[in-house]
């Protein structure tokens, strides 16, 4: 069965570091999305990712945050000058309608 | 924007019996409701799903019913096994999809 898949599945970075969280959702998938879980938390939206831009963000998904289609596989999050708040569980997911999202399996990100 | 709201945070049951969990929605325009389970370490496995044309769906020993009216949506788990402890979310999509706070379901044998 075609799978999402991210990493690293884990990323520990230094306050103030960047990150790249990557992504390769479903070939033929049209839809892209990034949530994130703090944890014990539940699931929040961050953005949303169609025909090349960005179709709807979250109040989350500020200046300090950004994405791109880099080439026809990988969806990437950067996340620039990162706090330990944004200490989390990152899912990716991708839909080839606007309905029935597939996620990966995530990716831990401690900031120390 | 849209607004679930899930209920119970938490819910123990033992092996055999049901179990409900319920959402509201606050996005009249909402038209796509599904059910995620989270097991712990991976990320959510979508298990059912209700288009806002239909009121009820079921799968095997899964089912869900949707009240347009109310905003209400339900998920009703039979026969339940210990297998199925998890957290399962709730979510709703009308541009975009919201998620519940989730329900962590323990079955107990």
């Amino acid at each position: 069965e075609p799978e999402v898949t991210q990493t690293p599945s884990h990323q520990v970075t230094q306050m103030g570091q960047e990150v790249i969280l990557r992504c390769v959702p479903i070939s033929n998938h049209l839809y892209f999305y990034w949530y994130r879980q703090i944890l014990g938390q539940k699931v929040e939206f961050l953005v949303s990712f169609y025909n090349n831009e960005i179709s709807e963000k979250s109040e989350i998904f500020d200046d300090q945050f950004s994405v791109e289609r880099p080439d026809g596989s990988n969806f990437t999050l950067k996340i620039r000058s990162t706090k330990l708040e944004d200490s989390a569980m990152y899912f990716c997911a991708s839909s080839l309608t606007p309905f029935g999202y597939t996620f990966g399996s995530g990716t831990r990100l401690t900031v120390v | 924007g849209e607004n679930v709201e899930q209920h119970p945070s938490t819910l123990s049951v033992q092996e055999g019996d049901s179990a409900v969990i319920k959402c509201t929605y606050s996005d009249s325009a909402s038209n796509y409701f599904p059910w995620y389970k989270q097991e712990l370490g991976k990320g959510p496995q979508l298990i059912i799903d209700i288009r806002s044309n239909v009121g009820e769906k079921k799968d095997q020993r899964i089912a869900v019913t949707l009240n347009k009216t109310a905003k209400h949506f339900s998920l009703h788990i039979t026969e339940t096994q210990p297998e199925d402890s998890a957290v399962y979310f709730c979510a709703a999509i009308n541009n975009d999809m919201r998620f519940g706070a989730g329900t962590r379901l323990t079955v107990k044998p």
